[in-house]
């Protein structure tokens, strides 16, 4: 079946601890994203990347990075300069084309909370 | 001013009834509208997206656009308790710094349905 992947589904950072989220899918789709959600808030974009190897900041990239090295991979590292880090995180994919690419898969999320 | 908002609810609709959730925007240039539901703890799915001004209706569920006064609305009748979840609202927002389009969420209108 395809779809988006993500995984852990829960995980823990501890102070001062990097951790990396994954998100991997088999659609063929070029476009991938990151999104934060906060309850009571919208989806806010973190990262994401149309191209492999090409990658753009959203509307919150700091203290996170991710890289694109695989067309169906695009982990997300929450480093230690996130200070309020517990939210809600959703990958999400779509095709590149302009009219279609408007349509997001999502993956199943990953929910961060700090110990 | 946010540039996507809804009543964030709840909204309590009996069983049966018609439900309707609603959308402003502040972007006039906007061409792309999306209706997501997110069931609790889970990823946002694609259920309605609307281009022209207008009714387009899907089984039960019917978007309507009107974008001379920026609003955008949802309709679900018949309602289920299955219906219950939070209605997440999406536009396409031109970004001209990016030189393309970004999609903006909403925060989303929780949505109850009494049997």
């Amino acid at each position: 079946d395809g779809g988006i992947t993500q995984s852990p589904k829960y995980l823990f950072r501890k102070e001062g601890q990097n951790v990396t989220l994954s998100c991997e899918q088999n659609l063929n789709h070029d476009a991938m994203y990151w999104y934060r959600q906060d309850p009571g808030q919208g989806l806010r974009l973190i990262y994401y990347s149309q191209i492999v190897n090409d990658f753009q900041k959203g509307d919150i990239a700091e203290g996170y990075s991710v890289s694109r090295e695989k067309k169906e991979s695009f982990p997300l590292t929450v480093t230690s300069a996130q200070k309020n880090p517990t939210a809600f995180y959703l990958c999400a994919s779509s095709p590149r084309d302009r009219r279609t690419n408007e349509k997001l898969f999502f993956g199943s999320g990953t929910q961060l909370s700090v110990l | 001013q946010k540039e996507v908002e809804q009543n964030s609810g709840p909204l309590s609709v009996p069983e049966g009834a018609i439900a309707s959730l609603n959308c402003t925007y502040s972007d006039r240039v906007s061409q792309s509208f999306f209706w997501y539901r997110q069931y609790s703890g889970k990823s946002p799915e694609l259920i309605m997206s609307i281009y022209s001004n207008g009714d387009k209706e899907d089984g039960r569920f019917t978007a309507q656009l009107n974008k001379a006064s920026q609003y955008v609305s949802l309709l679900i009748r018949d309602s289920q308790p299955s219906d219950s979840a939070t209605y997440l609202c999406a536009v396409n927002i031109l970004r001209p710094l990016w030189g393309n389009y970004q999609l903006i969420w909403g925060a989303g209108t929780k949505l109850i349905i009494k049997p």
